[in-house]
């Protein structure tokens, strides 16, 4: 069993749309969750960052941790085209593990 | 700027010729690591590094060689590549090990091998 799941996608939504991606985790020794974003022809960069469950909000980005079912989610509001790309959900314990990415495409 | 940087960008070889990909960092990361991303499979990680002189295997090794003689250097060598390592591959460094520490990726080496 991977350590970390993604939900595979593709997901296309139109401008303004929310777009909701997801991961599941195996480990419940996990404690940091991230989210990285990655263009087209690019590396990933680090999105968002929280430690433990919880949500935290930065703009129209909210990343939400719910440790007793082993989910991550990750929420982009009011979607933009510059929004495409491929998100990866990430988590450690000794190591960092990282989801097989969900690409995003948002529509103008 | 702050930056990791890969060289070269895209690199088509043949089965059994030795081939090396750079990788430098600007900002004294002490942590270094190789990652190779496949769909559906994600990153995985080659090899990685806690200072000068000291690197260990990630989760996939096999086939693949690295060095750490200078703090801002990390290169990647294949000995002998083979058609399955074709794959996008990239660096990454961080200020320490700890794994919950920002990870600053290059832009990725497109390799592939005939």
């Amino acid at each position: 069993q991977k350590e970390v799941e993604q939900d595979p996608g593709p997901l296309s939504v139109p401008e303004g749309a929310i777009v909701s991606l997801n991961c599941t985790y195996s480990n419940s020794a996990f404690q940091y969750f991230m989210w990285y974003r990655q263009y087209s022809r690019k590396g990933p960069e680090l999105l968002m960052y929280t430690y433990s469950s919880g949500n935290k909000e930065d703009g129209r980005f909210t990343a939400q941790v719910d440790k007793s079912s082993k989910y991550i989610s990750l929420f982009i509001r009011d979607s933009q085209p510059s929004d495409s790309a491929t998100y990866l959900c990430a988590t450690n314990d000794y190591k960092l593990s990282f989801g097989a990415g969900t690409t995003v495409t948002v529509r103008a | 700027e702050a930056q990791v940087t890969q060289n070269p960008r895209y690199l088509i070889t043949v089965t059994g010729k030795k081939l090396t990909v750079t990788c430098s960092q600007n900002m004294n990361h002490e942590y270094m690591s190789w990652y190779r991303q496949d769909p559906g499979l994600g990153l995985r990680q080659i090899y990685y590094s806690m200072n000068v002189e000291v690197t260990d295997k990630g989760d996939v090794p096999e086939g693949y060689k690295v060095s750490r003689k200078e703090k801002r250097n990390f290169p990647l060598i294949l000995e002998s590549p083979s058609p399955n390592q074709t794959s996008l591959y990239f660096c990454a460094s961080s200020l320490s090990d700890r794994t919950n520490e920002k990870l600053f990726f290059g832009s990725g080496t497109q390799l592939s091998v005939l």
